[in-house]
């Protein structure tokens, strides 16, 4: 029962710096979202993904980028990572269909810009 | 646009007591309704969902929580707090057609012994 698994759990990068943070759904979800978490403000989208090869942007897109090559998989891209982009990523996946809606999130990459 | 507003950026409760959190929506459809709880350093466990059908619905751990469209709210109660309740709790709204859902911005819970 892993659900929704995240690589890596922490890092820290230097400005200007790119990376990519994966994340891994077992439960053959079609849709599949990225947040990122800062103090004071929740949860903001940034990318999803409402099945493989399609990508759509949330409401913080800028500074990222997303694939989504198998239905599994939804990747996190920074080209040029900077200090504003410190928080932590959360990775969530959901259902299509009515009941089942709910998205369910793995455990978070907390990611530090210096 | 959606919106969802958590009036409370925190709340203090002394163990034992009766706990609301207040939750309200911006769109006039028919919405989806969930509570999200944040442990620290954890992801996100759904406590409930509303779909349709009885407003008063049950959720884990002791809590419920109560749709009313007249008041456009989703209010979250547990009868008595517990202290390992201590924690964030996200309200979020979905509707049907629309893939994405929208997050509140949190309630920080605190359990005074």
């Amino acid at each position: 029962n892993a659900g929704v698994t995240q690589t890596p759990k922490f890092r820290v990068l230097k400005t200007g710096q790119s990376m990519t943070l994966l994340c891994a759904q077992d439960m053959n979800h079609e849709y599949m979202y990225w947040y990122r978490q800062d103090p004071g403000m929740g949860l903001r989208l940034i990318h999803y993904s409402v099945g493989e090869g399609t990508t759509a942007k949330g409401e913080v897109p800028d500074g990222y980028n997303v694939s989504r090559l198998k239905k599994q998989n939804f990747l996190l891209g920074l080209e040029s990572a900077a200090p504003s982009q410190t928080s932590v990523y959360f990775c969530a996946s959901s259902d299509t269909t009515g009941q089942n809606t709910e998205a369910f999130f793995g455990q978070g990459t907390r990611l530090t810009v210096v | 646009a959606q919106s969802v507003t958590q009036p409370d950026i925190h709340i203090t409760v002394s163990e034992g007591a009766s706990l609301e959190l207040r939750c309200n929506y911006s769109y006039g459809a028919t919405p989806y309704l969930f509570w999200y709880v944040q442990s620290p350093g954890q992801g996100l466990q759904l406590l409930l969902k509303y779909f349709s059908g009885d407003t008063l619905v049950q959720g884990i751990k002791g809590f419920e929580a109560e749709f009313k469209r007249s008041q456009s709210s989703f209010n979250l109660r547990k009868p008595s707090v517990h202290w390992s309740d201590a924690a964030e709790y996200f309200c979020a709204v979905g509707y049907s057609g629309y893939s994405t859902l929208t997050f509140g911005k949190g309630t920080m819970l605190l359990v005074s012994p």
